[in-house]
């Protein structure tokens, strides 16, 4: 069955700090992924996608995420989180004929001081 | 402004009352999606229309109900408001990846 796992529901981290939101997901066909990050008591905003061509994918606000095939994930990453950064993310995909989005569950960052 | 409008941004009722939250989507996208968001339940997809047309639905109660018109904005309906209804609802539109409206937060005394 087609589905997207974050292995972490809460990161915390300290500030200034690297950090790495995992996420894997399961497809048997190509995939289209995506991370959107939802700020406290706002929508959810898309970070970066990934459709194909370079795995290496940057985003807005210093973020990136590489996709790799061989172990189906999809992980984002910052060199330098700001307090400004603390926020949910959430991991999607789409995986067949019907564009529809398979969700993660989220995970909170928390940027300590 | 992710140019997705909804309406309204705030919204209280009782319990067995029904409302309807409104969603405009971006210029020139034909599809609206709904999604609640609940602290126990997390993200979950509603319902998706494309172009008037129901496309798929997901985890829709049976007293939720949907529909686009012909100039593509979307209404949310639900009915015999419970409790547990009280939630954030978003709708997206799409033409390619999906952007967000701000939410309707719903809360059910």
């Amino acid at each position: 069955a087609q589905s997207v796992t974050q292995l972490d529901s809460q990161v915390p981290v300290f500030e200034e700090a690297p950090v790495e939101l995992r996420c894997n997901y399961s497809s048997s066909v190509s995939v289209y992924l995506f991370w959107y990050v939802q700020y406290p008591n706002q929508g959810l905003q898309l970070l970066l996608k990934y459709l194909s061509g370079s795995t290496l994918v940057k985003g807005i606000n210093g973020f990136e995420a590489e996709f790799n095939k061989s172990q189906t994930s999809f992980h984002l990453r910052k060199p330098s989180v700001h307090i400004s950064d603390t926020a949910e993310y959430f991991c999607a995909g789409v995986m067949d004929s019907n564009y529809q989005l398979i969700w993660g569950a989220g995970t909170k960052l928390i940027i300590k001081p | 402004d992710s140019g997705v409008t909804q309406t309204p941004k705030h919204l209280i009722t009782a319990t067995g009352q029904r409302v309807t939250l409104r969603c405009s989507p971006r210029s020139g996208d034909l599809s609206v999606y709904w999604y609640q968001q609940s602290l126990d339940q997390g993200l979950q997809f509603l319902i998706h229309y494309y172009n008037g047309e129901e496309r798929a639905k997901g985890n829709i109660l049976e007293r939720f109900s949907a529909q686009q018109f012909p100039d593509l904005h979307s209404e949310l309906n639900l009915s015999s408001l419970e409790l547990g209804d009280s939630a954030l609802y978003f709708c997206a539109s799409s033409g390619g990846e999906q952007v967000f409206g701000q939410g309707t937060r719903l809360t059910v005394v």
